[in-house]
């Protein structure tokens, strides 16, 4: 089946840095998404993406839809305790339907105050 | 609204029982879809289903069936528990459109064991 590759699996950082990470697949997909997961919980939706080249922001939080629609990226600036958590990338393939959504296997963020 | 609910949030089953996940939604979503999360493997897909009356299979679908007899309830049943579906069990529900920050949920998730 399709799979996304994201990393990097885990990054520990230190307060007021900046973070990156991104997911990328040998399918297009016509829209991306990034969740974030807290422990115990059902993960988030932070941003969607649907236009290659699109770049979007939701706070501190910018994500980008690749140009060969193969890739995506999240950056976090100036990265605060509460958002450590797992971020997941998910993708939404020409044809699919809006309930088969393809996740990656997560980036878990740890942050050191 | 409540937004997706999920029941029971934590079950312990012993191989070969069977029992059924509950999930429920009041936004009057069109799509509804169960994925099960293992460590180091994110969330992947298990039934999902586009309006009442119509499931599909994603995935990971053996040995779990679904039925969508209204928009509200999408349970997910195990007929036969096996150690292997011991994992976390999340219910999502979209609204037809673009997907947004306010067009999507999940549940809050059932964690089983199977023994």
């Amino acid at each position: 089946g399709q799979q996304l590759n994201q990393s990097p699996q885990s990054m520990f950082i230190q307060e007021g840095e900046d973070v990156s990470m991104n997911c990328t697949s040998s399918s297009i997909f016509n829209t991306w998404l990034w969740y974030k997961q807290d422990p115990g919980e059902g993960p988030v939706l932070l941003i969607a993406l649907y236009k290659a080249g699109e770049l979007t922001s939701n706070g501190r939080l910018t994500a980008q839809f690749g140009i060969t629609r193969k890739d995506s990226f999240l950056n976090i600036s100036a990265s605060i305790p509460s958002d450590v958590g797992i971020y997941f990338c998910a993708g939404l393939n020409y044809g699919g339907s809006q309930g088969n959504l393809i996740f990656g296997k997560g980036t878990k963020l740890s942050v050191k105050p | 609204n409540a937004g997706v609910t999920q029941t029971p949030k934590f079950q312990v089953l012993k191989t070969g029982q069977s029992m059924t996940l509950q999930c429920a939604q009041d936004m009057n979503h069109e799509y509804m879809s169960w994925y099960r999360q293992d460590p180091g493997m994110g969330l992947r897909l298990i039934h999902y289903s586009v309006g009442a009356g119509i499931t599909d299979q994603g995935e990971v679908p053996n040995g779990y069936n679904v039925s969508r007899s209204t928009t509200e309830d999408f349970p997910l049943r195990l007929l036969s528990a096996a150690p292997s579906q011991t994992s976390v069990y999340f219910c999502a529900s979209i609204k037809r459109g673009a997907l947004s920050t306010d067009t999507q949920y999940f549940g809050p998730g059932t964690r089983l064991t199977v023994l």
